[in-house]
């Protein structure tokens, strides 16, 4: 089926907006993670779903930033408050369960001005 | 924790030609997964080819394969008959067996192609 598709695909904030940022995971894979990178850098683990359960937060970098995925399939990564570090391509990806290779998503790309 | 170090920020290959990506990591897992992602321009992370560490055997994916030392931590990649469509950012990344398994990724090599 169709793969990791991510909305919006750009965004634009003034400092202190919040953004909300959606991911649809490919059909029946239960796990779900976050990733933030930024510029110039390799992707860092932000958050991880099991089914509806956030089972590692421990990535978010502070709590200005929360995701949810109240019905096990798709995911939203909320951001409070924005602030001009938070510019970033935030990815999204999936797995089937007991699988470890992810497949990823187009990501959004997040700019605060 | 783990970590992942690419020491070649870009790398240049001429088309048809071949080119090694290096990649070093550190891990106190006894059992690990190590993969190579493409990232193009499109900023879509594309999975190029990914080693299992018990496994003795370096894997291959048609013109991509690896080089695993175990013992030295080090998981090269190589493309061969390099093609323009092959130009993009290159990651290597990390990660432990089972569901919860977030990756851990390095910096990227950028990979130029010319004719």
């Amino acid at each position: 089926g169709a793969g990791v598709s991510q909305s919006p695909r750009y965004k634009v904030a003034k400092r202190g907006q919040d953004v909300a940022l959606r991911c649809d995971p490919i059909s029946g894979h239960v796990s779900l993670f976050w990733y933030q990178q930024a510029l110039g850098q390799g992707p860092e683990f932000l958050t991880y779903f099991q089914n509806e359960a956030q089972l590692d937060k421990s990535g978010l970098p502070s709590d200005r930033f929360f995701a949810e995925r109240p019905e096990g399939s798709v995911s939203t990564l909320k951001i409070q408050r924005t602030q001009q570090e938070d510019s970033a391509v935030y990815l999204c990806a999936s797995s089937f369960p007991n699988q470890e290779t992810q497949y990823f998503g187009p990501g959004t790309r997040l700019l605060v001005l | 924790a783990q970590t992942v170090t690419q020491s070649q920020p870009e790398m240049s290959v001429q088309e048809a030609e071949t080119v090694t990506l290096s990649c070093t990591y550190d891990t106190s897992e006894s059992d690990y997964y190590l993969f190579w992602y493409k990232q193009p321009p499109s900023r879509q992370m594309i999975l190029v080819i990914r080693q299992e560490a018990y496994k003795q055997q370096n894997a291959t994916e048609n013109r991509f394969s690896v080089n695993f030392q175990k013992a030295a931590k080090s998981f090269s990649l190589k493309i061969s008959d390099s093609q323009l469509g092959d130009a993009a950012m290159y990651f290597c990344a990390s990660g432990d067996t089972g569901t919860a398994s977030k990756l851990t990724f390095g910096t990227g090599t950028r990979l130029q192609v010319t004719l």
